[in-house]
């Protein structure tokens, strides 16, 4: 089965822009959850997804956004861009969410954020 | 004070050293896990616990629930170990908390 996949793995803006970044979960899974992770703060979870509903938030502004397609892939997006959005994102999917308390995650790669 | 604490922050070790890192959190959990992050940024999800202990090869991963404490052990420690080593728990019960993550051990095994 291919692993978690996120694109781009690299990507650099300009402060004010704003960035779409896409996670395809492994097949069969549903539940899709994003983290940002910087020297500073370290891993960090921005939001969860499951069967296109958003589940869960973390603290982050609301120019951090997402969404989950029917076939479970999910992108992020973060408009108006800062310095201190630099970061690498990483999403994670799950097998299943809700039922059951416990889950295992496998993460993607991770796209590494540069705003300058 | 950080909701989940991981000690040491740096760790460095002789190859075939037995090595162990620490998890204490201050939260109810439902569930803790130990990931592993080599340079470049991918993480590998090594071990989820709720109770008691588990084994994967050279890793060791142990929970006392009680003591709201976790440990990673690595048994004959060799080089391509070297990685940061990040403890996380999902509070509460069902999947509605959020993993809220150490800031990580950064473990590097000299040959």
């Amino acid at each position: 089965k291919a692993g978690v996949t996120q694109t781009p793995r690299y990507l650099i803006k300009t402060r004010g822009q704003q960035v779409t970044l896409s996670c395809s979960p492994i097949s069969g899974h549903r539940s899709v959850s994003w983290y940002q992770q910087t020297p500073g703060q370290g891993l960090q979870f921005l939001f969860e997804y499951f069967s296109e509903t958003q589940r869960n938030k973390g603290n982050f502004p609301g120019r951090f956004s997402g969404r989950q397609f029917s076939n479970s892939r999910s992108e992020m997006n973060v408009s108006t861009l800062e310095l201190g959005d630099s970061a690498l994102y990483l999403c994670a999917s799950s097998l299943v969410s809700g039922s059951r308390p416990n889950y295992e995650q496998y993460f993607g790669p991770g796209t590494r954020l540069t705003v300058t | 004070k950080n909701e989940v604490e991981q000690s040491p922050q740096n760790l460095t070790a002789q190859e075939g050293e037995f090595i162990t890192i620490n998890c204490s959190y201050s939260v109810g959990i439902s569930a803790l896990h130990w990931l592993q992050q080599h340079p470049g940024g991918g993480i590998v999800s090594l071990f989820m616990l709720s109770s008691g202990k588990k084994k994967h090869g050279r890793l060791i991963a142990t929970i006392n629930i009680q003591e709201k404490h976790s440990s990673l052990h690595i048994t004959a420690s060799h080089p391509r170990d070297s990685a940061v080593y990040i403890c996380a728990v999902r509070p509460g019960w069902g999947s509605q908390g959020n993993l809220i993550f150490g800031k990580g051990t950064k473990l590097s095994v000299k040959p």
